[in-house]
């Protein structure tokens, strides 16, 4: 099984639906962080947790919010989808001993 | 402001050969400089790393360079193998203060090695 688990991986969705997109790693890492990647632009940081408690914007937060539930889950949600968040979304985690991340296997989602 | 830079978009290589993938920030507070490698329908691999206080780390047939005065990194791949072939993002990170942990990633090369 996968340490770091993204739910859905495709997600097809409407202008201005809220659409909530699903993180959980089994890997006792602290820290969790949400990207997302589009052609010729890497991947960017939406938003960042070091623990539980601990909420960060990132470089392209606006639209976006986040839930960390648990140490072991991080969601991300568009509260009113637009074109423009079609994109590649990943999570990922890493430990307090190093910047080393670890990433899941991504969500591709489509807004129409 | 990108401050991690990947200016080649792809880079096409023949089995057997080196490839060069290349890297420029502009941040100096970056000390600490990752690779990763993306195939599709995955996420990103941790793939190799360098500290600043080193100026090349060697890792099987993937070697990082790094030349803190140009602000300048590279990926070589020694022998190019057609499983090689995928994304490579170079990240960074300040390993002191608030930004700890986080990494700056480039925009990435698609390395392409042909049999």
């Amino acid at each position: 099984d996968a340490d770091v688990t993204q739910t859905p991986r495709n997600r097809i969705t409407k202008t201005g639906k809220r659409i909530m997109l699903e993180c959980s790693q089994t890997k006792g890492h602290d820290r969790m962080y949400w990207y997302r990647q589009d052609p010729g632009l890497g991947l960017r940081l939406i938003y960042y947790s070091f623990d539980v408690k601990d909420i960060n914007k990132g470089e392209i937060s606006d639209g976006y919010s986040v839930s960390r539930q648990a140490q072991a889950k991080f969601s991300l949600s568009l509260e009113s989808a637009i074109p423009n968040q079609t994109a590649l979304y990943f999570c990922a985690t890493s430990d307090l001993s190093g910047p080393i991340q670890y990433f899941g296997a991504g969500t591709r989602l489509s807004v129409l | 402001d990108q401050q991690v830079k990947q200016n080649s978009p792809s880079l096409s290589v023949q089995e057997g050969r080196i490839s060069i993938l290349n890297c420029d920030y502009t941040n100096s507070m970056f000390d600490y400089f990752l690779w990763y490698k993306k195939y599709p329908a995955e996420g990103p691999t941790f793939l190799i790393s360098i500290s600043s206080i080193k100026d090349k780390n060697e890792d099987g047939r993937f070697t990082v360079f790094l030349n803190k005065s140009a602000k300048h990194l590279s990926l070589h791949i020694v022998p190019s193998q057609p499983g090689d072939s995928a994304v490579y993002f170079c990240a960074a990170s300040a390993l002191g203060g608030t930004s700890y942990g986080k990494l700056t990633f480039g925009q990435g090369t698609i390395l392409t090695v042909h049999p």
